[in-house]
């Protein structure tokens, strides 16, 4: 049975700091990896998704790496801003269009 | 920028109660899901749903869940009696797998209380 888990639980950071959050998964026959945004009380945002023959993929400021072997992928957010400030999670994909199964997520503050 | 919306944002039921919860997903989109977070865990997965039925389901898609494509938009998660460990938070999500593309797409939620 897969199961995703993220570390730190929580980081507190000062604004402009660049900062990785870290997910690793059991089973490494993903599909796919995708990154997910989440505001308190609020849906899930998708940030990135990084297929299984990736390595990387960025968007704006965000970075999302994936070594599939290791069961690892990296979020990299660079110069982080106060309203960077949310839950971010990842989840795994095993075949296409099967269930996705999430992490606790991270929660991000990013004070001013 | 098309998106999954879910109605209603807030629902309030009676131990017992039935209730249905609605999606509209994305329109070209061919997979649907249901998946819920209980206060401070993680978001769980409940059900998928391609070609008009059920593909995949979790262990806690018990007899007391179904879902419903009723007509060419809807997308529906019924519970038919509801207790009150169902309190959660309910996530409609969509995705077009086409070639390694299945990023999937989320609703803003339905929360229901069960009192």
């Amino acid at each position: 049975k897969q199961e995703v888990t993220q570390i730190p639980a929580a980081l507190s950071v000062p604004e402009g700091e660049n900062l990785v959050l870290n997910c690793s998964f059991t089973d490494s026959a993903i599909y796919n990896l995708q990154w997910f945004r989440q505001d308190p009380g609020k849906g899930l945002t998708s940030l990135l998704l990084i297929q299984s023959s990736q390595r990387e993929q960025t968007s704006g400021r965000l970075n999302a790496s994936l070594d599939k072997s290791s069961g690892r992928s990296t979020l990299y957010i660079a110069a982080s801003q106060p309203g960077d400030s949310a839950t971010y999670l990842c989840a795994v994909q095993e075949t296409s269009g099967s269930r996705l199964t999430f992490g606790e997520g991270t929660q991000l503050t990013v004070n001013p | 920028e098309p998106e999954v919306t879910q109605t209603p944002s807030h629902q309030v039921t009676q131990m017992g109660q039935e209730v249905i919860l609605r999606c509209v997903p994305i329109s070209n989109h061919l997979y649907f899901y249901w998946y819920r977070q209980i206060l401070g865990q993680k978001v769980e997965f409940l059900v998928s749903f391609y070609n008009n039925e059920i593909s995949e389901k979790s262990e806690i898609f018990d007899d007391q869940f179904s879902v419903e494509r009723p007509d060419g938009s809807n997308f529906t998660l019924k519970i038919r009696s509801t207790k009150l460990e169902d309190s959660a938070m309910y996530f409609c999500a969509s995705s077009e797998p086409r070639g390694y593309n299945t990023e999937a797409f989320f609703g803003q939620g339905t929360r229901l209380t069960v009192v």
